[in-house]
């Protein structure tokens, strides 16, 4: 079945580091892609997403570039915040018409001032 | 506008008593879905509803776990003779139905059950 594996945290950054949190899938046909950030304490909120092969989606200052050849969608940053402390989940909406999500595990990310 | 709301945000029950959890969708969605977090699992997909048809009912854990929409609009999933394990945070959310759409997620209803 079709299944997401992103990269285990936590990760902790210094402020103004480069972020990069790997995200990989599996899935028949052609998903659609997201990035859903989970801030403490508030709920689960879109980032970005990508709906073909090649897209890129953006947001904050995040990207990520959905690419069909390696099953990726990895999330990056040039330069973190301390705002950016948050849970990252990769997700997909994959086979069917449902669009329910596949979600990864998630990544905690802690930018140190 | 309104987003997703849920009630209670917060329900601590004893093993083996029933419980329902509410979710009101943002107006005018057509698709609803039911997700839970818990520790051990992430997060997973429980239900999904989009208007007349069918539920989608495959990530449903048991017999134990049932849902409703009426109307085409608030939602209600009920869990019978809860077990420690369904402790979890149960999270509801609504998209205009494409499996492209953005779904809106409402602030979850955490449930404990000692």
């Amino acid at each position: 079945g079709d299944s997401v594996t992103q990269m285990e945290g936590p990760v902790t950054l210094s402020e103004e580091a480069f972020l990069t949190i790997n995200c990989t899938y599996t899935a028949t046909g052609y998903p659609s892609l997201f990035w859903y950030v989970q801030y403490p304490g508030e709920g689960l909120q879109l980032l970005l997403k990508a709906t073909k092969a090649d897209d890129k989606g953006s947001n904050k200052g995040f990207e990520a570039t959905y690419r069909k050849e390696t099953t990726s969608f990895h999330l990056e940053k040039g330069s973190v915040q301390v705002s950016d402390s948050a849970v990252y989940f990769c997700a997909l909406a994959g086979s069917g018409n449902t669009g329910k999500l596949i979600f990864g595990q998630g990544t905690t990310l802690q930018v140190k001032p | 506008g309104a987003g997703v709301s849920q009630s209670p945000s917060n329900k601590v029950t004893e093993k083996g008593k029933d419980v329902e959890l509410r979710c009101d969708p943002i107006s005018g969605h057509t698709a609803l879905y039911w997700y839970r977090q818990s520790l051990g699992q992430g997060l997973e997909f429980l239900i999904y509803f989009q208007g007349n048809s069918a539920p989608d009912k495959s990530g449903l854990p048991s017999d134990r776990f049932s849902a409703e929409r009426t109307g085409g609009s608030v939602s209600t999933l009920t869990i019978q003779r809860t077990q420690q394990e369904d402790s979890a945070v149960y999270l509801c959310a609504s998209s205009r139905h494409n499996r492209e759409e953005t779904q809106y997620f409402g602030p979850g209803t955490r449930l404990l059950v000692l």
